[in-house]
């Protein structure tokens, strides 16, 4: 069964602190992960796409990383801010040979304080 | 034009009345997809519409019944609702067969209370 492990559930941190968010998956076949930023109560939107070949990506701020190996991906966020505040889903879609449909983690709720 | 639009934002029915959520893309996709997100948990799949056919129906209960006009419209009419329905509703698009691989562009939401 495919499934996406998001660790931890919610972690606080100060503004100009940096984090790491871990993500685990046993989709297979891979095809690739995506990070998805959620407000509170709005849609969530893509912050980066990691396929098979990549291992780093950055996008400002975010910098997300992939081990296909391990099947691990974490999510960097460097000097926060206030709107740096959400829930962060990692999402692992299959390539083909396998259901096509996307797989959700729970997703990890960042607090940050000023 | 990377927009997913969805109307209306709020929704207050009672468990008698019929109403419709709205999704609207204009970015040629032709994959589009229902969510059902509840307070802190990951969005649930419960439709997906690929090239306007109905592809896949996670065993939503017959009182949400979706549509799809033409390849830029998605609908989601409500009959009969309990509170327990009573959740974010979202809207997607990818592009491709299915939506195979690819990004999911979201909407903003439909925010539904049942009554």
């Amino acid at each position: 069964k495919n499934q996406v492990e998001q660790s931890p559930q919610s972690l606080i941190i100060l503004e100009g602190k940096n984090c790491t968010l871990q993500c685990n998956y046993t989709v297979s076949p891979f095809s690739n992960l995506r990070w998805y930023k959620q407000d509170t109560g709005r849609g969530p939107v893509s912050l980066t796409i990691m396929t098979f070949s990549e291992n780093t990506k950055s996008n400002g701020r975010y910098t997300a990383t992939l081990d296909a190996d391990t099947k691990q991906s974490s999510l960097h966020i460097t000097a926060s801010q206030l709107s740096d505040s959400a829930s962060y889903i990692c999402v692992v879609s299959p390539g083909s040979g396998g259901s096509y449909i996307p797989t959700f983690g729970r997703g990890t709720s960042l607090i940050v304080h000023p | 034009d990377t927009e997913v639009t969805q109307t209306p934002k709020h929704l207050v029915m009672g468990m008698t009345n019929k109403k419709s959520l709205k999704c609207e893309q204009h970015m040629g996709h032709r994959a589009m997809y229902w969510y059902k997100q509840k307070a802190k948990k990951p969005p649930e799949l419960m439709f997906v519409y690929s090239y306007e056919k109905l592809s896949i129906n996670e065993s939503v209960p017959s009182r949400f019944s979706p549509e799809c006009p033409n390849s830029s419209l998605l609908n989601l009419h409500l009959h009969a609702l309990q509170p327990e329905d009573s959740a974010l509703y979202l809207c997607a698009s990818s592009q491709g067969p299915e939506g195979l691989g690819g990004e999911l562009f979201f909407g903003e939401g439909s925010r539904l209370t049942v009554l």
